[in-house]
């Protein structure tokens, strides 16, 4: 079964613009993290947001959440070509269980 | 570190047969997870094992699909007899202590082809 639901599931923008990819979930959760997969590829952890937490940031990365929306926001500043992937967010409970969206493509053209 | 080995890297089997998939984790990594993933899909759970006990695996067909993680290191999971709509990527992923929210590691999966 699938927690998490992105939106949008593609998303196209230019070098240079930031992207936003959001996450809705149905359940409470323990915590919420996004990962990067590049094609043919593993995924990769980017960020990982504790359910008692609003807001974290790592390098071009800002994640946001709100618990009482079931809701969390991926914001990519300044995209590069290199950001082009999927993203996904992933919600975790009290055991460790970590289920997994469907996933936002993202395309960064030069 | 040395990260998620998965092999093989590639597998094309005809329906009704059977195949198994190797993963070894990062070293002191107490969490494993087997993940099927269809092809434009997001990854899906299909077992959890901490150390070598099962913690879910409540979305694993177990008519089918058998795993296993002994001594709490090394993993297998294997699937018998394959069906078409098995085709999918498998990934491995561990974490060092996922029960406790630690991020995930994952290897770069098999891709399976069922014919």
């Amino acid at each position: 079964s699938q927690q998490g639901e992105e939106d949008p599931q593609a998303l196209s923008i230019q070098e240079g613009e930031n992207a936003t990819m959001n996450c809705s979930y149905k359940t409470s959760i323990n915590n919420l993290q996004w990962y990067r997969q590049n094609s043919g590829r593993g995924l990769v952890h980017l960020i990982l947001i504790r359910s008692n937490e609003r807001e974290k940031h790592s390098g071009r990365l800002r994640v946001t959440l709100d618990t009482s929306k079931k809701s969390s926001s991926l914001l990519i500043t300044a995209s590069r070509a290199a950001d082009t992937a999927s993203y996904f967010c992933a919600t975790g409970n009290q055991g460790g269980k970590l289920i997994f969206g469907q996933g936002t493509e993202l395309s960064v053209k030069p | 570190e040395a990260g998620v080995a998965q092999s093989p890297r590639y597998k094309i089997i005809e329906k009704r047969q059977s195949v198994a998939f190797w993963c070894n984790p990062i070293s002191g990594h107490a969490t494993l997870y087997w993940y099927q993933q269809i092809l434009g899909q997001g990854p899906k759970l299909l077992i959890q094992f901490q150390n070598n006990g099962v913690v879910d695996d409540s979305q694993l067909p177990k008519d089918r699909f058998s795993a296993e993680r002994l001594k709490g290191v090394d993993s297998t999971l294997k699937i018998q007899p394959a069906k078409l709509e098995d085709s999918a990527v498998y990934l491995c992923a561990s974490s060092l202590d996922g029960v406790r929210g630690s991020p995930l590691h994952f290897g770069n999966g098999t891709r399976l082809t069922v014919t």
